[in-house]
């Protein structure tokens, strides 16, 4: 299993454009969680679905954020517009029914200018 | 609502000395309480869980105990390699929850 893939592995923005990350779950996992993580805030939890639906989107800082789950096999978190302070990694991670280990992807690192 | 506090890093100890990384947490009912691992450049991996008070996980020499009285769950290992050389996070879920809540990690730099 190629286990959780995040696209970019690296993004670099200017302030004011609209930024769209990526994700794919592992197959068969139905709760997906994103993931915003900062050396001053540590990790927070932006969003988390469940069967594709958003469960808990108390963690998305500002209107500006939004995520979609489309389909079983797609996420995307979006900043629109981009600010320097939205600098940080932004990790995905899925889960299988009955399971409580969350596998996370690998990253994107976000750099807003 | 539930929370996670782990000792602040970073920590450095030199190879085969032995490690603990406290953790303490707040939390109702009971929780599940985790460790994960960060290496550098990479995302984060389970590295032990306890699911029950007096429950100990462990995994690749690391150990960590389940304490409801103290509501501790602190990391340990006899003798720690380069190769363990990552952030540590403390995490916890509530019962029946998916959600974990994070402390915020602590940097582990093992030297020759």
């Amino acid at each position: 299993d190629a286990g959780v893939i995040q696209s970019p592995r690296h993004e670099v923005t200017e302030m004011g454009q609209e930024v769209t990350l990526r994700c794919k779950p592992i197959s068969g996992h139905n709760s997906l969680f994103w993931y915003r993580q900062t050396m001053m805030r540590g990790l927070e939890l932006l969003i988390y679905f469940n069967n594709n639906v958003p469960i808990d989107d108390s963690g998305m800082p500002e209107d500006r954020f939004s995520a979609k789950m489309p389909n079983a096999s797609f996420s995307t978190l979006k900043i629109q517009p981009s600010e320097p302070r939205d600098s940080a990694v932004y990790f995905c991670a899925s889960i299988s029914p009955g399971v409580y280990e969350q596998f996370f992807g690998p990253g994107t690192r976000l750099t807003v200018l | 609502g539930n929370s996670v506090t782990q000792m602040e890093g970073p920590v450095t100890l030199s190879e085969e000395a032995f490690l603990t990384i406290n953790c303490t947490y707040t939390a109702t009912g009971y929780p599940s309480l985790f460790w994960y691992v960060q290496y550098p450049g990479e995302g984060l991996q389970l590295l032990l869980k306890a699911t029950k008070a007096d429950d100990k996980g462990s995994n690749k020499g690391f150990e960590a105990t389940y304490r409801k009285e103290t509501t501790s769950f602190h990391l340990e290992k006899g003798s720690v390699q380069v190769s363990d050389s990552a952030v540590y996070f403390c995490a916890l879920s509530g019962a029946g929850s998916y959600q974990l809540t994070f402390g915020k990690g602590t940097k582990l730099s093992v030297i020759p």
